[in-house]
């Protein structure tokens, strides 16, 4: 079983709706969880972290994290042309795992006009 | 300054050739990480410093050798490497030691390195 494991994709959502990325995990005691947004050819950027149960909202974007199932989302509102990217759910392990995220495949997202 | 930096943005280099990437943040960050991503895949992490001292060491092959001169600076030595070495090379850092559980870390652009 993998670590993290991602909604497979590639996942189309036209212009104007709500994208919703899924992500589980496998290690209960992970304790920090992020999504990041990754176009084609450049670096991950950090779009959101969540560190306790419930949503957390960041203008478009809300994360959600649920421990007890071992799962977190991102969901993207009003999506955009530009939202299409490659979508990164990433998690810091418990324990003393100094700082190593693990991270999912990834999620391909295109928001079609 | 709210970014990190790399140089240089492409590097090619032959399997002989000694090179050197460089990283750099002015944010205070106390860990800094090195990573490697290959094409449709997640970053996979090679090193961590954390306040200037190596604690993390994904058993990377010793071709590379990191090294962190202070806390704002962060060198990969890349030395007789394959060309399976190919890939993007990402630096990240991240605000507190890399032993805090709340933590968020930071990419730079990365260099994009082909081994010939």
């Amino acid at each position: 079983q993998k670590e993290v494991e991602q909604n497979s994709g590639p996942l189309s959502v036209p212009e104007g709706a709500i994208a919703s990325l899924n992500c589980t995990y496998s290690d209960r005691g992970s304790q920090s969880f992020f999504w990041y947004r990754q176009y084609s050819g450049k670096s991950p950027e950090l779009i959101m972290f969540i560190y306790s149960n419930g949503d957390k909202e960041d203008g478009r974007f809300t994360a959600q994290l649920n421990k007890a199932s071992q799962y977190v989302s991102l969901l993207i509102r009003d999506s955009q042309p530009s939202d299409s990217a490659t979508y990164l759910c990433a998690v810091r392990g418990g324990g003393t795992s100094y700082g190593k995220l693990t991270f999912g495949q990834g999620t391909i997202l295109t928001v079609h006009p | 300054d709210t970014e990190v930096t790399q140089t240089p943005k492409h590097l090619v280099m032959g399997m002989t050739n000694k090179k050197s990437l460089k990283c750099e943040q002015h944010m205070g960050h106390r860990a800094m990480y090195w990573y490697k991503q290959k094409a449709k895949k997640p970053p996979e992490l090679m090193f961590v410093y954390s306040y200037e001292k190596l604690s993390i060491n994904e058993s990377v092959p010793s071709r590379f050798s990191p090294e962190c001169p202070n806390s704002s600076l962060l060198n990969l030595h890349l030395h007789a490497l394959q060309p399976e070495d190919s890939a993007l090379y990402l630096c990240a850092s991240s605000p507190r030691g890399s032993g805090g559980s709340y933590n968020e870390q930071f990419f730079g652009p990365g260099t994009r390195l082909t081994v010939l």
